[in-house]
């Protein structure tokens, strides 16, 4: 069984500038998450998606992050433009629903310079 | 605030000897407790969790233990291998969302 796909695995840009990041979840799982991790951090919760609705979007910085699941399988997290302080790794995780094990990608790792 | 949080950020064990992951949590209202581990260059992976009307659990090679009257977990991996290197990270949850500590690197000794 195919895992989390998540693409591309690196992406170097400049400050300012947009970055896109796209997730494929585990087939059939309805629960879909954005995590950001920092070196030596535990992920933290950018946004979750039940299905196609964001449920729990509190911790995405909205002036400059957005997300979307239009279909409820496929999502992107974007952010526009970047700072240096958004290098970090966006991981994306699924679960057949909340109450289930998470299952993570292996992440973008995102340098802004 | 909520927080979770461990005692070391570096263990070092010999190969074959018993690994023993230090966690602290703050909020009484968690309801489950899970075990990470994160490789290099991959994503966390579910290693085991506990829920907070127990006080152990065993998978294999690995037992929690949870000690809710000092809100500390703990993860045990017995007979350490070389591949257990890496990063492991508790995490508190409830109903609405998990939250992932620190993390501490296991460093394996030849």
């Amino acid at each position: 069984e195919a895992g989390v796909v998540q693409s591309p695995r690196y992406k170097i840009i400049e400050k300012k500038q947009p970055v896109a990041f796209w997730c494929n979840p585990i087939s059939g799982h309805n629960t879909l998450y954005w995590y950001l991790q920092n070196l030596g951090q535990g992920p933290e919760l950018l946004i979750r998606y039940e299905n196609e609705e964001a449920v729990d979007d509190s911790q995405l910085p909205k002036d400059r992050f957005s997300a979307e699941r239009l279909k409820g399988v496929d999502s992107t997290l974007k952010i526009q433009p970047a700072e240096l302080g958004d290098s970090a790794v966006y991981l994306c995780a699924s679960s057949p629903d909340r109450y289930n094990e998470q299952f993570f990608g292996p992440g973008t790792r995102l340098t802004v310079l | 605030g909520e927080s979770v949080g461990l005692h070391l950020p570096t263990l070092s064990v010999q190969e074959g000897d018993n690994s023993i992951i230090n966690c602290a949590y703050s909020n009484s209202a968690s309801d489950y407790f899970i075990w990470y581990k994160q490789e290099s260059g991959k994503g966390p992976q579910f290693i085991i969790d506990i829920r907070s009307n127990m006080d152990k659990r065993q998978g294999q090679r690995v037992t929690v233990l949870l000690n809710k009257t000092v809100k500390h977990l703990s993860l045990q991996i017995a007979a350490t291998q070389p591949g257990d290197s890496a990063v492991y990270f508790c995490a508190e949850g409830t109903d609405d969302k998990i939250i992932f500590g620190k993390g501490t690197r296991l460093h394996i000794l030849p």
